[in-house]
């Protein structure tokens, strides 16, 4: 069965890099777009980034370009988010998400990221 | 960037209800819209897709319909496991998304 497992959150000072990794398995990864999608504490979902499955385009929020980096290995079957210059409305919980042109039904669990002082 | 409004934010149901959600869009979006389910600490779940078509193994209960830019979820007769929060989404712009808000559905 499909499985996603994100890694890699934890708490990081404003300004600090982190990079968060999402483990895919139960389905042939290279063949399918990514999404990393975002949680706020006690907020809505907010969509972060989308790399297509050959890691030929990469779309971002506005709120995160040019600090976010998507990235995958489809030689080790895992999704990245290089998040730099972390602010403090970047604490969330990020979930990865496989594409299925309609949305997603599979997502990880999610990994919560704070970004505090 | 198409925006995504969803009302209302929060409303009390008791169990055997009819309840709806509504979704507009800022501009149209055809039928490119889902809708989750979202239990607290869990990730979302995919209810609908295409506006209207449910989910595999998602209760009939559940239904979607609209196109352009206004939608509904209507759950017809609400059970306790439907007590979360729903949300919309628009894959018009694919591969970017936006979400709503959220509805939160809580018990009488």
């Amino acid at each position: 069965q499909v499985q996603l497992v994100e890694s890699g959150g934890g708490v990081v000072q404003p300004g600090g890099s982190l990079r968060l990794s999402c483990a895919a398995s139960g389905f042939t990864f290279s063949s399918y777009g990514m999404h990393w999608v975002r949680q706020a504490p006690g907020k809505g979902l907010e969509w972060v980034a989308f790399i297509r499955y050959d890691g030929s385009n990469k779309y971002y929020a506005d709120s995160v370009k040019g600090r976010f980096t998507i990235s995958r290995d489809n030689s080790k079957n895992t999704l990245y988010l290089q998040m730099n210059s972390l602010r403090a409305e970047d604490t969330a919980v990020y979930y990865c998400a496989k594409d299925q042109l309609r949305g997603a039904i599979h997502w990880g669990q999610g990994t919560l990221v704070t970004v505090s002082s | 960037a198409i925006r995504m409004t969803q009302s209302p934010s929060s409303f009390s149901a008791s169990t055997g209800d009819r309840v709806t959600i509504t979704c507009r869009a800022s501009q149209g979006i055809s039928s490119y819209l889902a809708w989750y389910q979202q239990k607290p600490g869990k990730a979302p779940k995919l209810l609908i897709y295409a506006a209207s078509t449910l989910q595999s193994g998602v209760p009939s209960r559940f239904s979607g319909s609209g196109s352009g830019t206004d939608f509904t979820l209507t759950i017809s007769c609400l059970q306790s496991e439907d007590f979360a929060t729903y949300y919309c989404q628009q894959y018009y712009s694919y591969p970017t998304w936006t979400f709503g808000q959220g509805t939160k559905v809580e018990i009488k």
